[in-house]
């Protein structure tokens, strides 16, 4: 059963500590994107990759980390220099990072930092 | 660069009536589009898009948009609801640039449809 799968679904942070967000999808897509969901601001783009191994900051980059070493997962990593780093963090993929290709997500995680 | 706009922010409105999710969009070159349909905590669901051709574009669960170049818009229509339908719906923007835009989404703020019985 193809799909995207992001873990942990909740997930609680202190404050100042770093903590990594996993999203997996084996639907052999080349292009991944992780956004950020905000009540009442749609989401934004953090960071996506093209092609394993290289990666390029999305619209709200600053204080998030990702990596790309393997096709299939795309790790984000929250800094402690996030300033605001309470949200909905959704992974998603596509075949191609093509204009028009449709994007498919994954459930989400919740990060609350407290 | 493009912008959306999502027009209301919320639409309550009573089972089987018709409903209609307004999206204004702004950019200098061609687009794609795309309307997302989000339930409680879960994911976004490709409820349908715009790529060319007919400027009436029909999805999934018996939702259809039209395209309206002149007015920059790309409302999102269900002649009879149901309360299943409850969720915030999102419309996107991409450019349609020959590949070099990555296919990188630009969202609206979200309208979140409420079906009440």
């Amino acid at each position: 059963d193809g799909g995207i799968t992001q873990s942990p679904k909740y997930l609680f942070r202190k404050e100042g500590q770093n903590v990594t967000l996993s999203c997996e999808q084996n639907l052999n897509h080349d292009a991944m994107y992780w956004y950020r969901q905000d009540p009442g601001q749609g989401l934004r783009l953090i960071y996506y990759s093209q092609i394993v191994n290289d990666f390029q900051k999305g619209d709200i980059a600053e204080g998030y980390s990702v990596s790309r070493e393997k096709k299939e997962s795309f790790p984000l990593t929250v800094t402690s220099a996030q300033k605001n780093p309470t949200a909905f963090y959704l992974c998603a993929s596509s075949i191609q990072g093509r204009d028009g290709s449709e994007q498919f997500f994954g459930p989400g995680t919740r990060l609350t930092v407290l | 660069a493009q912008s959306v706009t999502q027009l209301d922010s919320q639409v309550p409105v009573f089972e089987e009536a018709p409903v209609e999710l307004r999206c204004n969009y702004s950019s200098s070159v061609s687009v794609y589009l795309f309307w997302y349909v989000q339930y409680p905590n879960q994911g976004l669901q490709l409820l349908l898009k715009y790529l060319s051709g007919s400027t009436l574009v029909k999805g999934i669960n018996g939702f259809e948009a039209e395209f309206n170049k002149s007015q920059t818009s790309f409302h999102l229509r269900k002649p009879s609801v149901h309360i299943s339908d409850t969720a915030e719906y999102f419309c996107a923007v991409t450019k349609n640039a020959g590949g070099t835009s990555y296919g990188k989404l630009t969202f609206g703020q979200g309208t979140i449809l409420t079906v009440h019985p």
